[in-house]
């Protein structure tokens, strides 16, 4: 019944070293979004994709690159991760035809030591 | 710019009524969102409202004014599960704009 899942729901990786973080569904959606939300604030838009068409949020750091290889799937790389990374990531999905609800996955905590 | 603003804690006790208020500024409107988000888990989608009023789903409603932009979340009968938090989230724009949310509001239920 999982529609969204995100592996692996808890990551620990090491200062700097690169981690990549999935995002898997099962709706077919068009549009998939990846948010980054650190303790008591509200998730951050960092990009998100309509079907292929890739878009930046204009204060996403470099360090985090995405890649949707096909519908199902979508990544989420940080090529040297700082300590400010560590965060929950949560990934977001919604039809391009319904005009409600974004359905989000269960989240990955990222842990930098 | 976008701002939207919401309390940031609230207790209530069991079995009360409570009212998460959400006030918003955007450069546009196409809908607001209300989502619960427990600890360590995702958000869950709880409403909806793109027009003036009130929409009623079980225990959950939540009001929208968008002369005064303004909504809230009612929760009724409040149970200890309902301790979560309530964010308040806007779409700007049609098509395929990302929701812009608020910081949420901590709700504490306490018998």
């Amino acid at each position: 019944d999982a529609m969204v899942i995100q592996n692996p729901r808890y990551q620990v990786t090491q200062f700097g070293k690169p981690v990549t973080l999935s995002c898997s569904q099962t709706l077919n959606h068009n549009v998939m979004y990846w948010y980054q939300q650190k303790s008591s604030q509200a998730p951050k838009l960092l990009f998100h994709y309509y079907d292929k068409d890739f878009n930046n949020e204009a204060d996403t750091p470099d360090n985090f690159q995405s890649r949707r290889p096909n519908t199902s799937f979508c990544f989420l790389d940080i090529r040297s991760p700082g300590l400010g990374d560590a965060a929950m990531y949560l990934c977001a999905t919604r039809s391009g035809r319904h005009y409600n609800e974004q359905f989000f996955g269960p989240g990955t905590r990222l842990t930098v030591l | 710019g976008q701002n939207i603003d919401q309390p940031t804690e609230m207790t209530a006790t069991e079995g009360a009524i409570v009212q998460i208020n959400c006030t918003y500024q955007t450069s546009g409107f196409n809908g607001l969102f209300w989502y619960q988000q427990h600890a360590g888990e995702a958000p869950t989608f709880l409403s909806y409202n793109v027009l003036d009023g009130l929409e009623e789903k079980g225990r959950f409603s939540s009001f929208l004014s968008r002369s005064k932009g303004y909504s809230y979340l009612l929760l009724k009968e409040l149970q200890m599960k309902d301790s979560a938090s309530y964010l308040c989230a806007v779409r700007e724009n049609s098509g395929n704009t990302p929701l812009v949310f608020g910081k949420g509001t901590r709700l504490s239920v306490i018998a």
